[in-house]
């Protein structure tokens, strides 16, 4: 089976801050790894992934994430905090390996990430 | 948004009544998905669908059942709806995991079911 955990329901940043949303995850074979948002009301969009090769990956609105296999951690980063990065983000693992193959993602619980001024 | 229409956006209905989810895609991707969202669970996967008429189950699939009669549309069906089934669904589409765009889902606006 696999699964991810989000330690922190909730992350408080200000803005022009660096902010990290952290992610564990546990599956068998070689992991694919996801980071998705979510703003009110709206379905979740596709942030960035790491399938293979570099374990840091960047993505849209200046997001990156860091594969690390030894942590079985793919952590969600920025160097500088909007406000309108405000949203709830949910990071996804699948395996390749299974039925439904990279596409069978299992979520996280979810991260609120809330930007002050 | 990708052309993903879901339908009803919110229902209300009673305990053991029957209701019917629809999710119209416009892209032509192969792949369709229903999820349900509860506070403190994320996504939990229903079912999915890799091409008309092929569905298989997803991770908490008891009291769902699911047809895709074409391509474009993917229906989701309570028979008999209980109260643990109020949940926000999700219905999404993909290219198949085969291909460079592997996990990148695209997302419906969601329905917002309530069971009384």
């Amino acid at each position: 089976a696999q699964s991810v955990a989000q330690p922190e329901d909730q992350v408080n940043v200000a803005e022009g801050n660096p902010l990290t949303v952290k992610c564990t995850y546990s599956v068998s074979g070689n992991p694919y790894l996801f980071w998705y948002v979510q703003y009110p009301n709206r379905g979740l969009q596709f942030l960035l992934k790491y399938i293979t090769g570099d374990n840091l990956v960047k993505g849209s609105y200046g997001f990156e994430a860091e594969f690390n296999k030894s942590q079985t951690s793919f952590h969600l980063k920025k160097p500088s905090a909007l406000v309108s990065d405000s949203a709830l983000y949910f990071c996804a693992v699948s395996s390749p390996g299974v039925t439904g193959g990279g596409n069978k993602l299992t979520f996280g619980t979810g991260t609120q990430l809330k930007v002050e001024l | 948004d990708a052309g993903i229409t879901q339908s009803p956006r919110h229902k209300v209905t009673e305990t053991g009544t029957p209701v019917t989810l629809r999710c119209h895609q416009t892209e032509n991707h192969r792949y369709m998905y229903w999820y349900r969202q509860d506070p403190g669970h994320g996504l939990r996967l229903i079912h999915y669908s890799y091409g008309v008429k092929d569905t298989d189950k997803g991770e908490v699939s008891d009291g769902y059942s699911v047809s895709r009669s074409k391509t474009e549309d993917f229906l989701l069906t309570l028979e008999s709806a209980t109260s643990s089934q109020t949940s926000v669904y999700f219905c999404a589409i993909s290219d198949p995991p085969e291909t460079e765009n592997t996990g990148e889902l695209f997302f419906g606006e969601g329905s917002r079911l309530t069971v009384l």
